[in-house]
């Protein structure tokens, strides 16, 4: 069965604590793992695409990697203004659907 | 760019009435949207698939009589909640997407619209 598992489900770190979140999937034939970030009472904002396994993306403090079987997403020296749920989602085989995980509650205490 | 927009952002309504929400792409054309509901420290769930000009794909045990979807064109998807009970209170969010590449497709979302129903 096609899934995403994300841990861990919250997380506090202290300002400037780097730490890495997980995202698990179990999906035939990857096209695609997407990281999003959301603010309370707001939309998922886009943060990343992944395609393969080995590719990395960048964007200020946070880095996402990809592997055969998860992706990290990385927050290097974070800012309470990092304090979101980032949630992680692949995309549904033959379809454009998205499955996600269940997200992770981060955080980041000054 | 890649810019969703929702209208409205929250809305009250009585028991009973019908609630149209707006899912405007502002920068880019969608031949396909979709329609969330989240419910509080809970993940998207999936409602519906709009696809530009035909109708919509709906999810198991969404009653697409009541949830009804129209995407009239490129830019514009709408869900109207028909005949609203307390129980579809929630958070709205609909999302449009571009192709990355040629199999996947990146959903940009909206802001998402709370309705709350009286």
């Amino acid at each position: 069965e096609d899934q995403v598992t994300q841990s861990p489900e919250a997380l506090r770190l202290q300002e400037g604590e780097s730490s890495s979140l997980n995202c698990s999937y179990t999906v035939s034939g990857l096209r695609g793992l997407f990281w999003y970030r959301q603010d309370p009472g707001k939309g998922p904002e886009f943060l990343f695409t992944l395609y393969s396994a080995g590719e990395e993306k960048e964007k200020e403090r946070l880095k996402a990697t990809l592997t055969k079987k998860e992706s990290f997403l990385h927050i290097t020296a974070p800012k309470p203004e990092d304090s979101a749920t980032y949630l992680c989602a692949v995309q549904a085989p033959g379809t454009y659907k998205y499955i996600f995980g269940t997200g992770t509650r981060l955080k980041v205490l000054a | 760019g890649a810019v969703v927009s929702q209208h409205p952002s929250w809305v009250i309504c009585k028991s009973g009435t019908s609630v149209k929400i707006e899912c405007r792409s502002l920068d880019f054309q969608a031949t396909t949207m979709f329609w969330y509901r989240q419910f509080p420290k809970q993940s998207l769930m999936l409602m519906a698939t709009s696809n530009e000009g035909s109708k919509a794909t709906y999810e198991q045990g969404v009653e697409k009589d009541k949830f009804l979807i129209n995407h009239a064109s490129l830019t514009l998807s709408t869900l109207t909640v028909t005949s609203a009970h307390p129980e579809d209170s929630s958070f709205y969010i609909c999302s449009a997407g571009t192709s990355g590449s040629p199999l996947t497709y990146e959903q940009y979302f909206g802001p998402g619209t709370r309705l709350t129903v009286t």
